[in-house]
């Protein structure tokens, strides 16, 4: 079957630095992205990896290791306002997203 | 306007009522879903449109009826609704064009079947 697995909750402090797991099993890949969702907003496109290796984009990095099904989210120099849920998705073999129930990252000052 | 917009933003309906909610894209795409979203839950594909064309229906139950009159708005036509239908719908496009296909969501309209 299909599966995203992320932790539900983390806690982190504000200026510190907090990398969010993703592994995932889908039938074929076609790319992994993460999404941010601020409450009661929608989900935002954060980035998106279909080589393995690391993709820096300001604050934010994704890393994919296609052979471990694995991904992470590292987000440096926290903020406040980055107090969201940040969404995994993988597209399968029919380009459709198949998405992790999200991790809560709570920014403490 | 610009993206994606819903509406409305927030449904308060019985479960006998008949009610729609809409989505339009301002930004050429081609593609069109309709997601369900329920707490600690992962977002649910419910229908997905390529060029009107409907070509996924994930299992949803027949109360929930899309409409797609052109590539630019979608329709979730409602009727009969259960209380565990209550749940953030979201609309999202994109354009199937081989790339990376990333997805722009609408604010959702928060659903609640009383």
């Amino acid at each position: 079957g299909q599966n995203i697995d992320q932790p539900t909750e983390m806690t982190a402090t504000e200026g510190a630095i907090v990398q969010i797991n993703c592994t995932y099993q889908t039938s074929g890949f076609n790319g992994l992205f993460w999404y941010q969702q601020h409450a009661g907003e929608a989900p935002t496109f954060l980035s998106y990896n279909v080589l393995d290796g690391l993709e820096e984009k300001g604050r934010f990095s994704s890393f994919l290791s296609r052979s471990k099904g694995y991904s992470y989210l590292l987000l440096k120099e926290l903020q406040m306002k980055d107090s969201a849920s940040y969404l995994c998705a993988s597209m399968d073999s029919n380009y459709q997203l198949i998405w992790g129930a999200g991790t809560k990252l709570i920014i403490k000052p | 306007e610009t993206g994606v917009t819903q509406t409305p933003r927030h449904l308060v309906m019985g479960m006998t009522n008949k009610k729609s909610l809409k989505c339009e894209q301002h930004l050429g795409h081609n593609a069109m879903y309709w997601y369900k979203q329920s707490a600690k839950k992962p977002l649910e594909l419910m229908f997905v449109y390529n060029f009107k064309e409907q070509t996924e229906n994930n299992s949803v139950p027949s109360r929930f009826s899309p409409e797609c009159p052109n590539s630019s708005h979608l329709f979730l036509h409602l009727h009969t609704l259960q209380p565990e239908d209550s749940a953030l719908y979201l609309c999202a496009s994109s354009q199937e064009s081989g790339d990376s296909n990333e997805q722009f969501f609408g604010p959702g309209t928060r659903l609640t079947v009383l």
